[in-house]
């Protein structure tokens, strides 16, 4: 069973709206999360990274919260831009601060339209 | 500049076929890992190297194996290429295997016939 999902799969905004995106995970334990985002074709690039609880992040027009007890981060994107277009994925870590283990979500595919 | 190179990027073979994929980091980065990307599914890590020669199995290695005999290169080798390995293949490295932040390639499309 996965111990990441994401929600919605897909989503669709016209420019300039602001969305969120959901992370739910049963990682244990769970020593940090981050977002990614993933253009098509392309690789991952990291957004931001989440440690503590209740953490809170900003990076640009991308911010993001982290609630370790109800184990569910969000990334929200404000005031949309065309080049937002790509799938953003959820990443928990959970040995300690190692990176070779890490769960990664499916990701949610967003699709700015005009 | 920062970068993780993934050559090729696109690769079609036959069942059987063997297939190298190799990936390189200028950033003399510690850790390397080689992971897939399937449809709808979150990326499966293959393989993790510490350094040279300091390989570990992640959590799908059956019908891969790697070769990493410099800092900055990590190779992954299939030797009898399998139709259910068709799939996006990434490479990623980073300074330490704690505590930093995954520098990705663009991937490496395979497909196995």
């Amino acid at each position: 069973k996965t111990q990441v999902e994401q929600s919605p799969q897909s989503l669709v905004v016209r420019q300039g709206e602001n969305c969120v995106l959901q992370c739910n995970y049963s990682v244990t334990p769970d020593n940090h999360l981050r977002w990614f985002k993933q253009d098509t074709g392309k690789g991952l690039v990291s957004l931001t990274v989440l440690v503590h609880e209740n953490d809170k992040t900003s990076n640009g027009r991308y911010s993001a919260t982290l609630d370790k007890d109800a184990k569910h981060s969000t990334l929200h994107i404000t005031a949309t831009l065309l080049d937002d277009t790509a799938t953003y994925i959820c990443v928990v870590g959970n040995r300690g601060s190692a990176l070779g283990r890490l769960h990664f979500g499916a990701g949610t595919q967003l699709i700015v339209i005009p | 500049d920062m970068k993780v190179t993934q050559m090729p990027r696109y690769l079609i073979k036959r069942m059987g076929e063997n297939v190298l994929l190799e990936c390189g980091q200028d950033m003399s980065h510690e850790t390397m890992y080689w992971y897939r990307q399937d449809p709808g599914l979150g990326l499966q890590l293959i393989y993790i190297s510490y350094d040279v020669d300091s390989n570990s199995e992640g959590d799908i290695p059956k019908g891969y194996r790697v070769s990493r005999k410099k800092r900055e290169h990590f190779s992954l080798i299939l030797d009898s290429a399998k139709t259910n390995q068709t799939s996006v293949y990434f490479c990623a490295s980073s300074l330490y295997s704690s505590g930093n932040t995954l520098y990705f390639g663009e991937g490496s499309r395979l497909i196995v016939v």
